[in-house]
């Protein structure tokens, strides 16, 4: 199993849907939780964290299920601008860098 | 908002030449760190470097890899003898205690 597992789509959903991306992680104790959005060519750009009691930013919802080892995120009313990859990246160990797990990026495409 | 500064945006160079990327992180950041994405591939993490010294280091960042603090701002990374399997984006971030991490624009670099 894959230390952090997403979905790579690509999503292409209509401009004002509700879509949904799920990560997958296999360390039990991992410690922390982020969703990043990275554009073609661009740097990662931290969304949001994923707070164990869920959180919410706007149109942007994170899950957190220790149970199940998955986060969620749910983009409501997508715009155009939301187009790009949203990573999921999980901190395995808030003293160990290297623990900082990527996984592959969910591509989201908006169209009009 | 601060950000980390990356230079040069493209670099390009012959195989077996040595190079060296440059970062200037966010000034009261004190943990710094070095990533690599080939196209197309997710982000992987090289180096984390903290108090003048690395800290960690992932398998990728062996001894053709060497990062640097020369003053009291740049942070770089030198890649000797660099090969076409070196030709990725390589991002440098900076975070503070316990923080996410911030990413540069990133170095595409290019080894022909």
């Amino acid at each position: 199993r894959k230390e952090v597992e997403q979905d790579p789509g690509p999503f292409n959903v209509p401009e004002g849907a509700t879509v949904a991306f799920n990560c997958t992680y296999s360390n039990s104790a991992s410690q922390s939780f982020f969703w990043y959005r990275q554009d073609c060519r661009k740097e990662p750009k931290l969304l949001m964290s994923v707070y164990s009691s869920g959180n919410e930013d706007g149109r942007f919802t994170a899950q957190l299920n220790r149970a199940s080892q998955y986060i969620s995120l749910l983009i409501r009313d997508s715009k155009l601008s939301d187009s790009a990859t949203y990573l999921c990246v999980v901190n395995g160990d808030y003293s160990s860098a290297s623990k900082i797990i990527f996984g592959s990026g969910t591509r989201l495409s908006i169209r009009p | 908002e601060p950000e980390v500064t990356q230079t040069p945006s493209h670099q390009v160079t012959q195989m077996g030449q040595e190079v060296i990327l440059r970062c200037v992180p966010i000034s009261n950041h004190l943990y710094f760190y070095w990533y690599r994405q080939i196209l197309g591939q997710k982000v992987e993490f090289l180096v984390s470097f903290y108090n003048n010294e690395i800290s960690e280091k992932s398998e990728i960042f062996d001894d053709q890899f060497s990062v640097e603090r020369p003053d009291g701002s740049n942070f770089t990374l030198k890649i000797r003898s660099t090969k076409l399997e070196d030709s990725a984006m390589y991002f440098c971030a900076s975070s503070g205690q316990g923080a996410h991490s911030t990413f540069g624009s990133g170095t595409r670099l290019t080894v022909v």
